[in-house]
């Protein structure tokens, strides 16, 4: 079971570029979700999907695009990077999700991360 | 806004005692909770969950303690292992939004 697949690893970017962190994940989940960890911060979130064609924003959605095409792929897209997007990113995937009537019931499942260094 | 903390960004202990780690949050409404396992160069990854209407839960050697009058709760590893060492988040999973703690590093003695 593959569960969720983050590419790349890793990635060094200079300020100014663009890239896309690809998130996939094999287990039919709905809510997907991007997000980015620092030292002292804990995990925070960028931007979150309930489902194909439907994107929202998290806490620190600014510099970062998301779409959501299809149930399986959530790529997150720096579209001009900067020194203080240097961080370690995780996608996530759930089987449920919060919202204004009702708890997040069930976990989250998370990839192994990619870590990126803009200079 | 909400928030979850722990009391201890670092816990050390010896193999085979058991470990107990700690989380505050500050939402009364909150009614579910998920500890978190972080192993180095890995994501997050699924220990224990516990709603607002249980005050205990067991797992495989963890349990989890909810106190919802002074809000807060354990996670208790029993006769901790080499394999338990990573940082542990608590999370509340409550309505309309997610909220992590920090994470305490649990480092084992041999």
């Amino acid at each position: 079971n593959a569960g969720v697949t983050q590419t790349p690893k890793f990635q060094v970017l200079k300020t100014g570029q663009s890239m896309t962190l690809q998130c996939a994940q094999d287990m039919n989940h709905e809510y997907m979700s991007w997000y980015r960890q620092d030292p002292g911060m804990g995990l925070r979130l960028i931007h979150y999907s309930v489902g194909a064609g439907i994107t929202d924003q998290g806490e620190v959605p600014n510099g970062y695009n998301v779409s959501r095409s299809t149930t399986e792929d959530f790529p997150l897209r720096l579209l001009s990077a900067a020194p203080s997007q240097t961080s370690v990113y995780f996608c996530a995937s759930s089987y449920s999700w919060p919202t204004a009537r009702s708890s997040y019931n069930s976990p989250l499942h998370f990839g192994n991360g990619t870590r990126l260094t803009v200079t | 806004g909400e928030s979850v903390g722990l009391h201890l960004p670092t816990l050390s202990v010896q193999e085979g005692d058991n470990s107990i780690i700690n989380c505050a949050y500050s939402n009364s409404a909150s009614d579910y909770f998920i500890w978190y396992k972080q192993e180095s160069g890995k994501g997050p990854q699924f220990i224990i969950d516990i709603r607002s209407n249980m005050d205990k839960r067991q797992g495989q050697r963890v349990t989890v303690l909810l106190n919802k009058t002074v809000k807060h709760l354990s996670l208790q590893i029993a006769a901790t292992q080499p394999g338990d060492s990573a940082v542990y988040f608590c999370a509340d999973q409550g309505a309309q939004k997610l909220v992590f703690g920090q994470g305490t590093r649990l480092t084992i003695n041999p």
